[in-house]
Order: C-alpha cells, then structure tokens, then sequence
C-alpha cells in the first residue's frame, strides 16, 4: 500500500517568514495529492491540492509543488500569520482510491510575533 | 448545510463497554470514512463506504463495525471496547466524482479505561 512520509513534525518561523512542509509518497500510481490544515479541536480542513499532471499550483500565499519523478510533494506558505499556526498533513490517493487517503505524520506550524 | 456532524464530542468508557459513535452529512454524499487520530501517527482509515447497504475495511478495522442504512447516515460502533481505541475519531465525506476532497467532522474524543 501507499506510505507517505512527512517532514519536519515541528516547524517554529517568525511572523512574515516562509514556512515549506516536504512529503514523500511510495506509490507512484498515486495522482491526487490534498493538504490538510488542523486547528486545535477541529477536523481537518483541504487547503489545497494538487493532481499529479500538475507540477504547481498556487493560491494566494499557499503554493503547493509537486515531483513525480522523486516522487515528492511540498507545501509553501509565504508571509507567515499567527493564524497559520496548526497542524498540517499532507495526503496521497492513488488512482480508484478515492476514500483512501494515506496521510503523512502531521506538521506542528507555529508562527512566532 | 452543517456539513458533517459528529456526536458525541467526548465519551469515556470503561473496558468492555460498547457504544455507536455517530456521524450525519447533509451534502448528499456518496462517499464516507472513518479515521482515527492518534500521536504521531496521523490518520488511519478504520471502515469507509461507496453507498448506501455498501461498506468495507480500512486500514484498521478491527474492533469496530459499521453499517450504511442511509446515505446520511454512517455510524461506528465499539462492541467491546478496550484502551487501544483511546484515539480520536473523524468522520468524513465526499462527492462521487474523482479526486473530490473529504470533509471532515470535528471528531470525537474517545477514552476507555
């Protein structure tokens, strides 16, 4: 089966600054890529995602990118808010598996003042 | 729409007791999951379901059962519960066409002692 391996588990930066999570997926079948956003006593929430015949994509201050060859997959965020901070998990679905998302470990963002 | 609704918020439970942890969507949704949340391990799938009358195994469906009478309905239940299902639960949903995102629940928080 799919296995998604994420990195840092904690990322500390100061107010303004960028943040980058990395995920690797094993399965190179996968083609659908989510990013989640968990706030303390919430369920997570997509952010953004990206398919695998994109290499890019970009919303406002969120921007995700994608290597299939490396088969990695990363989250940036620019000019960090307070807001931002959580719990991010990155996922990966492979083709027909629609409700089996394998998520990565989870990163702790905190934005400093 | 409330989206996806999950009660209780919080149980404890003793060894051994059962219970049926529910979860209701109003979007229509074809698909639904169960996961647990435990430190450091991200999300786990426990059960899912494709349709109404149509369930199957996750990653890690033993010990739990589900059912899917309806398509708003799609509760879990612990028949016999012990203290490696302290997790936190979530419910999610979504579309039936490919690459939809999951909408979650805001989880029940699960302690058995």
């Amino acid at each position: 089966g799919e296995n998604v391996e994420q990195h840092p588990s904690t990322l500390s930066v100061q107010e303004g600054d960028s943040a980058v999570i990395k995920c690797t997926y094993s399965d190179s079948a996968s083609n659908y890529f989510p990013w989640y956003k968990q706030e303390l006593g919430k369920g997570p929430q997509l952010i953004i995602d990206i398919r695998s015949n994109v290499g890019e994509k970009k919303d406002q201050r969120i921007a995700v990118t994608l290597n299939k060859t490396a088969k990695h997959f990363s989250l940036h965020i620019t000019e960090t808010q307070p807001e931002d901070s959580a719990v991010y998990f990155c996922a990966a679905i492979p083709p027909g598996g629609g409700n089996k998302l394998t998520f990565g470990t989870g990163t702790q963002l905190k934005v400093e003042l | 729409n409330a989206g996806v609704t999950q009660t209780p918020k919080f149980q404890v439970l003793k060894t051994g007791q059962s219970m049926t942890l529910q979860c209701a969507q109003d979007m229509n949704h074809e698909y639904m999951s169960w996961y647990r949340q435990d430190p450091g391990m991200g999300l786990r799938l426990i059960h899912y379901s494709v349709g109404a009358g149509i369930t199957d195994q996750g990653e890690v469906p033993n010990g739990y059962n589900v059912s899917r009478s309806t398509t708003e309905d799609f509760p879990l239940r612990l028949l016999s519960a012990a203290p490696s299902q302290t997790s936190v639960y979530f419910c999610a949903s979504r579309g039936g066409t490919a690459n939809q995102p999951q909408h979650f629940g805001d989880g029940t928080r699960l302690s058995i002692l």
